[in-house]
């Protein structure tokens, strides 16, 4: 069965520091989601990308934080400058031909620590 | 805005016993909504949706869930609970005209089936 993959599964980054989470895609989606999850909170919409832009975005989601498709494979979510607070689980998820009536499939998740 | 209620952190059943994990919605108009079930670190996965037709739906693994438009809940059930249940269960809901293509989670409710 085919699976959404992340990396890395674990990111530890001192803050201020950059750093990109990666994600590949199930293969013919188009629907792109970025989720994250603040230890014992709940999942939290970040962005949603369809045919290389931005479709919609969180109040989350601010200057800080860029996402692309560089290669037309891989699904990238940037923090240029990382806070303590940017501390959470975050997760890829892709849909298929049509966003509205497709499920989401969710990647495993990469834990991003900031120090 | 769209929300979504799981009013129990955690439900605890004996194996073999029928289980329900409750969650109920406010959204404008008429909602998609999904349970998703999530193992310890491993993303989320999609159990079953709600889009239209029948108030019942059944997904994968033996659960169902029933949606009940005048009391604007989505309960997940499953007839026989087995000790592999046990998990992290999220009920979400998307909306059918606006709020674009994003999902808006629960709290989420820890199952534990025990023998």
């Amino acid at each position: 069965e085919p699976e959404v993959t992340q990396t890395p599964s674990h990111q530890v980054t001192q803050m201020g520091q950059e750093v990109i989470l990666r994600c590949v895609p199930i293969s013919n989606h188009l629907y792109f989601y970025w989720y994250r999850q603040i230890l014992g909170q709940k999942v939290e919409f970040l962005v949603s990308f369809y045919n290389n832009e931005i479709s919609e975005k969180s109040e989350i989601f601010d200057d800080q934080f860029s996402v692309e498709r560089p290669d037309g494979s891989n699904f990238t979510l940037k923090i240029r400058s990382t806070k303590l607070e940017d501390s959470a689980m975050y997760f890829c998820a892709t849909a298929g031909t049509s966003g509205r009536n497709h499920e989401q499939y969710f990647g495993p998740g990469t834990r991003l620590t900031v120090t | 805005a769209q929300s979504v209620a799981q009013p129990e952190d955690q439900v605890n059943v004996a194996e073999g016993n029928p289980l329900t994990v409750k969650c109920t919605y406010s959204v404008s108009g008429n909602p998609y909504l999904f349970w998703y079930v999530q193992y310890p670190n491993r993303g989320l996965q999609f159990l079953l949706k709600y889009i239209t037709g029948d108030n019942l739906v059944k997904g994968s693994y033996g659960f169902e869930a029933e949606f009940n438009k005048s009391q604007t809940s989505f309960h997940l059930k499953k007839p026989s609970a087995l000790v592999s249940d046990s998990a992290l269960y999220f009920c979400a809901v998307r909306a059918f005209t606006g709020g674009g293509n994003k999902l808006t989670f629960g709290t989420g409710t820890q199952l534990k089936v025990e023998l």
